[in-house]
């Protein structure tokens, strides 16, 4: 099993609708997560990170359910700026350099 | 917020040469580097971490030998292809944390370099 899991997609949206992608890792010990957002051929921009609370960023919003081992990104009113891959992001454990990159989920908006 | 610098942002090399990326923080002091590729349709995969003055740690499967990394001083790491062979061809992120991150903080990336080996 991978660390982190991500549907790859391609996710094929109209543009205006609301769109959701999961993660799961395996390591319950992991520390903190994050989304980040990656476009063709650039470094990946941080887009939030995930609380356990779950928290909003606009049309963004990231929950997180440590039972399950997944967090969720729902992204409401989609727009065409927002195609790019989608990386789930996990701290593996209490260190800082195992942070681990999921595949990433690919997103297109169409008009 | 905190700057990563990344350079050069494509190189273009022969088989057999020897490569230098180049990863620098601008305005804060990286106490530890991160270095990864990320093949086509890939995520991106650590390959080493450094930390300042030490050794950098690799990850099972990267040739340390063949992929050099200094870590000299808080604002500079570099990563050397040695040697480089058209499967190196890649796209290479550094990354990096700095003094007083707390463990939950996000990573800042370099804007990486792509690396074509012909």
């Amino acid at each position: 099993r991978k660390e982190v899991e991500q549907d790859p997609g391609p996710f094929n949206v109209p543009e205006g609708a609301t769109v959701a992608f999961n993660c799961t890792y395996s390591n319950s010990a992991s520390q903190s997560f994050f989304w980040y957002r990656q476009d063709c051929r650039k470094e990946p921009k941080l887009l939030m990170s995930v609380y356990s609370s779950g928290n909003e960023d606009g049309r963004f919003t990231a929950q997180l359910n440590r039972a399950s081992q997944y967090i969720s990104l729902l992204i409401r009113d989609s727009k065409l700026s927002d195609s790019a891959t989608y990386l789930c992001v996990v701290n593996k454990d209490s260190s800082a350099s195992k942070i681990i990159f999921g595949s990433g989920t690919r997103l297109s908006i169409r008009p | 917020g905190a700057v990563v610098s990344q350079h050069p942002s494509r190189v273009i090399c022969k088989s057999g040469t020897s490569v230098k990326i180049e990863c620098r923080s601008l305005d804060f002091q990286a106490t530890t580097m991160f270095w990864y590729r990320q093949f086509p349709k890939q995520s991106l995969m650590l390959m080493a971490t450094s930390n300042e003055g030490s050794k950098a740690t690799y990850e099972q499967g990267v040739e340390k030998d063949k992929f050099l990394i200094n870590h000299a001083s808080l604002t500079l790491s570099t990563l050397t292809v040695t040697s480089a062979h058209p499967e190196d061809s890649s796209f290479y992120i550094c990354s990096a944390s700095g003094l007083g991150d707390a463990l939950n903080s996000p990573l800042h990336f370099g804007n990486g370099t792509r690396l074509t080996v012909t």
